[in-house]
């Protein structure tokens, strides 16, 4: 099993601020996923990077692969309640098949 | 229907019962997975099915056994569960499993809890 923490565990913020949050680990990963679960369904992926140094930009939302490959983080700029949720990591290993081991979530609530 | 759907969403159930839960994606998709969410713990990968073979059980106890009858459903037979046992169970579906990148789509979910 390849552990991915991910920090903060649980973030409250007001409407209109930036947050960043971490995912981290020991082992090197071919890619790397975050995905976002909204209460009552299942998770959806937001993006995929590959290249170590990699940031892609999905609206308010910035993804940062590290240059080694071992973690990544998420920053959210003008924070909406639309994107309240919890966010998972998942590092996939080409060396095991492509299996992806999910991190241990941030919970984000954005109070309007 | 679209996507990936699972049934029940919620289920009780107590130790001596054996129930099923069903999972079916309509993507056209050739590898679909069981996970077990629990809380303040990672999404844990139960089974994996790869055009209609499983091809990895990480270690999960005999009372969950899972049927992959074709590429578009994918069930989990439970019997003699255990209270730790309640969780979220996730049904995933992915092109091929061992295609790069590899995007899943995931179910709603079925809430289980064990009393």
């Amino acid at each position: 099993t390849q552990l991915l923490e991910q920090s903060p565990q649980f973030l409250s913020i007001q409407e209109g601020e930036n947050l960043t949050v971490y995912c981290n680990s020991s082992s090197v990963f071919s890619s790397l996923q975050w995905y976002r679960q909204e209460p009552g369904e299942g998770p959806v992926l937001l993006v995929t990077v590959v290249t170590g140094g990699e940031v892609k930009k999905l609206k308010r939302l910035t993804f940062q692969f590290g240059d080694a490959r071992k973690d990544s983080s998420l920053h959210i700029t003008a924070a909406q309640p639309g994107d309240t949720g919890l966010y998972l990591c998942a590092g996939g290993n080409a060396l095991v098949g492509n299996q992806f081991y999910f991190g241990t979530g941030t919970s984000l609530t954005v109070i309007p | 229907e679209t996507g990936v759907t699972q049934t029940p969403r919620h289920l009780v159930m107590g130790m001596t019962n054996k129930k099923s839960l069903k999972c079916e994606q309509h993507l056209g998709h050739n590898a679909m997975y069981w996970y077990k969410q629990s809380a303040k713990k990672p999404l844990e990968l139960m089974f994996v099915y790869n055009f209609k073979e499983q091809t990895e059980n990480n270690s999960v106890p005999s009372r969950f056994s899972p049927e992959c009858p074709n590429s578009s459903h994918l069930f989990l037979h439970l019997h003699t569960l255990q209270p730790e046992d309640s969780a979220l169970y996730l049904c995933a579906s992915s092109q091929d499993r061992r295609g790069a990148n590899n995007e899943q789509f995931f179910g709603p979910g079925t809430r289980l809890t064990v009393l």
